[in-house]
């Protein structure tokens, strides 16, 4: 059973940075590429990035290239979402997510949420 | 970035009756393989999203033939052929035909 918990999430002044995780099991994590997708109170899904299987490969969606990175480490089955200069408008619910073939989004995560205030 | 509109934002239906959700997209979402990277996932209150079909009309493990998907290009349905209490929750369609994938505002579906 596919299971993803993501931590990591809080409190965070604008300007600041936090590094999410997301702790995988029940598949064999190395085999998959992943994903974040965050949802902002109240409002709609946004995918913000992908990691190949291996690490070779990361796509971004625009409004975090160069602010976030997604990374993995498949020694210890976890997938990362590091975040800095965070405003209010990154403040969402942020979900990690299995992939498999192409950019479709298997399974979610029950998601780590981020606050950016001061 | 692949523009998706959705209708209507929610609907309120009858448990029995029929429910039917409208997915438009900026561009053509059909690849040169003859797919079409159309999606729909269902986030039901206090969950998590999940997949429920793939490629217009193909379901997710799991979901109950109630449930069918049509369209091509840029027009696409959701369809219920009967509502069940626990079908309440929010539809999004989403292409994953170009980077980056984009979703649907969503959908709210209610039981009258």
């Amino acid at each position: 059973q596919v299971h993803l918990v993501e931590s990591g999430g809080g409190v965070v002044q604008p300007g600041g940075s936090l590094r999410l995780s997301c702790a995988a099991s029940g598949f064999s994590f190395s085999s998959y590429a992943m994903h974040w997708v965050r949802q902002a109170p109240g409002k709609g899904l946004t995918w913000l990035a992908f990691i190949r299987n291996d690490g070779s490969n990361e796509y971004y969606t625009d409004s975090i290239k160069g602010r976030f990175f997604i990374s993995r480490d498949n020694s210890k089955n976890t997938l990362y979402l590091q975040m800095s200069s965070l405003s209010a408008g990154d403040t969402a619910l942020y979900y990690c997510v299995r992939g498999g073939v192409g950019f479709r989004l298997y399974y979610w995560g029950q998601g780590t949420p981020v606050t950016v205030s001061s | 970035d692949i523009a998706m509109t959705q209708s209507p934002l929610s609907l309120a239906v009858t448990p029995g009756e029929p429910a039917s959700i409208s997915c438009r997209s900026s561009q053509s979402l059909l690849h040169t393989n003859g797919f079409n990277y159309l999606d729909w996932y269902v986030q039901k209150p206090g969950q998590s999203p999940q997949l429920l079909i793939y490629l217009v009309s193909t379901r997710a493990s799991g979901v109950p033939d109630r449930f069918s998907g049509s369209g091509s290009g840029t027009d696409f349905t959701l369809r219920i052929n009967r509502v069940e209490a626990e079908d309440v929750g929010i539809y999004f369609c989403m292409q994953d035909l170009q980077i980056p994938p984009t979703f649907g505002q969503g959908t709210r579906l209610e039981i009258k």
